[in-house]
């Protein structure tokens, strides 16, 4: 069974400072989740990627495969990007189930 | 698109009651997921459906917990009978295909005293 570790597991950044969250996991994948779940609960999916690298705004994702290990990079952060960010992955193997981390709590300050 | 519609938002019921989670998956995705997150155990997959069929039940914790998907287009999580532990945030997930992003829904609040 993966065991997938996030670090750090709390955060606490002023606005504009750059962010980077990181996740390690144990065995092969198929494919690396980054989520964020807001104060209200709702998780909303940020990326999924199985190699490189990819961009949407200020959020970036990273994974090194023959690492196995994954970041998660905020520019210019802002009190909005407060929420906690779950790393979660998928078995090679075809199967669905997914593997969470416990999570990141990133507050920023204004 | 509504997204992923998930009911009731809050359960409050007590130990012994039977409780049914629903969710209503995007249109046209083929995987259900049911999840359960709780403080001590953070994220946790139940079940998953693929094309109406489950596929891996191995999170269900015990006998008292069920699922189904009758269609496409509705699933249900029922617990009976429910206990205190069994307290937690719900969510149903769906998506098109393996390996895509997922989109969850809001989540169910249940508690149950």
């Amino acid at each position: 069974k993966n065991e997938v570790e996030q670090s750090p597991q709390n955060l606490t950044a002023q606005e504009g400072e750059f962010i980077t969250i990181n996740c390690s996991y144990s065995v092969g994948i198929s494919a690396l989740h980054w989520l964020q779940q807001h104060p209200g609960g709702g998780i909303v999916s940020l990326f999924m990627l199985s190699s490189g690298k990819k961009k949407h705004g200020r959020l970036i994702a990273t994974i090194n495969i023959q690492e196995k290990h994954s970041s998660l990079h905020i520019t210019a952060s802002h009190p909005r990007d407060s929420a906690v960010y779950i790393c979660a992955v998928t078995d090679a193997g075809g199967s669905e189930k997914l593997v969470f981390g416990k999570g990141t709590k990133l507050t920023v300050n204004p | 698109d509504a997204g992923v519609i998930q009911s009731p938002r809050h359960e409050v019921t007590e130990m012994g009651q039977e409780v049914t989670l629903r969710c209503k998956p995007i249109s046209g995705h083929n995987s259900l997921f049911w999840y359960r997150q709780t403080m001590m155990r953070g994220l946790e997959l139940l079940i998953y459906f693929n094309n109406n069929v489950p596929i891996d039940d191995s999170g269900m914790p015990e006998d008292r917990f069920s699922a189904k998907m009758p269609n496409a287009s509705f699933s249900t999580l029922k617990i009976q009978p429910s206990e205190p532990r069994d307290s937690a945030v719900y969510f149903c997930a769906s998506t098109v295909s393996e390996n895509s992003p997922l989109h969850f829904g809001n989540g169910t609040r249940l508690t149950v005293t």
